[in-house]
């Protein structure tokens, strides 16, 4: 089985400031880690995903993530917070060969303070 | 290039009704297809996915149904709708060791 745990619900920051959000998942063997965006009233956009290789993954819009399997996280930051990063942040889990299926977390709702 | 179509955009059906949301994609061949519901307060949960034509996995027991009718389209539907159908839903596919993708989602307001 796998499951992913997103901490916090609502996060608040300023614009320019770092932007962290928080994901940790279980799963019995190597995972597929993935970061998806969501706009109000809008499908998912996948912003950046780890399958093998380099554990540091960048993505689109200046974020990047690490994952770190000793603490099985899969955190996600950028370096600088922009009123446009406003919106809902989902992390997901997959296994290589699980039928394809994504476990997703509850979701960060992030709010961009000027 | 892969894409995904998803309708309607938003739909309001008052309790007892039947529901059909259609997704269909196109530039790809025998994707795996999803389709979830994202609740008011809660994350995404995943309802039925499927493999290949008239393959359905059903992950919650529901009062909704989902077909696979040709190999690049998904289909929900429901007999008599509840309120508890609302929601926000989002078809998905993917292919082998790639991520998933999304539609641009169904508003359902079921009144």
């Amino acid at each position: 089985a796998q499951s992913v745990t997103q901490l916090g619900s609502h996060v608040s920051v300023s614009e320019g400031a770092l932007v962290l959000l928080r994901c940790n998942y279980s799963s019995s063997v190597p995972p597929y880690l993935f970061w998806y965006v969501q706009y109000p009233n809008q499908g998912l956009q996948l912003l950046l995903k780890y399958t093998t290789g380099a554990t540091l993954v960048k993505g689109i819009n200046g974020f990047e993530a690490e994952f770190k399997k000793s603490e099985t996280s899969f955190h996600l930051t950028k370096p600088s917070a922009h009123m446009s990063d406003a919106a809902e942040y989902f992390c997901a889990v997959t296994q290589a060969a699980a039928g394809n299926k994504l476990t997703f977390g509850g979701g960060t709702r992030v709010l961009v303070k000027p | 290039s892969q894409t995904i179509h998803q309708w309607p955009a938003t739909l309001v059906q008052p309790v007892g009704s039947p529901l059909s949301l259609e997704c269909t994609v196109e530039g790809t061949s025998n994707p795996n297809l999803y389709w979830y519901r994202q609740a008011a307060g809660r994350g995404l949960q995943l309802l039925f996915y499927s493999v290949g034509i008239g393959q359905i996995s059903s992950e919650v027991p529901q009062n909704l149904s989902a077909s696979r009718p040709q190999d690049r389209q998904f289909i929900l539907s429901s007999k008599k709708l509840l309120l508890s159908d609302s929601g926000f839903y989002l078809c998905g596919f993917r292919r082998e060791g790639s991520p998933l993708h999304f539609g641009n989602g169904t508003r359902l307001t079921v009144t």
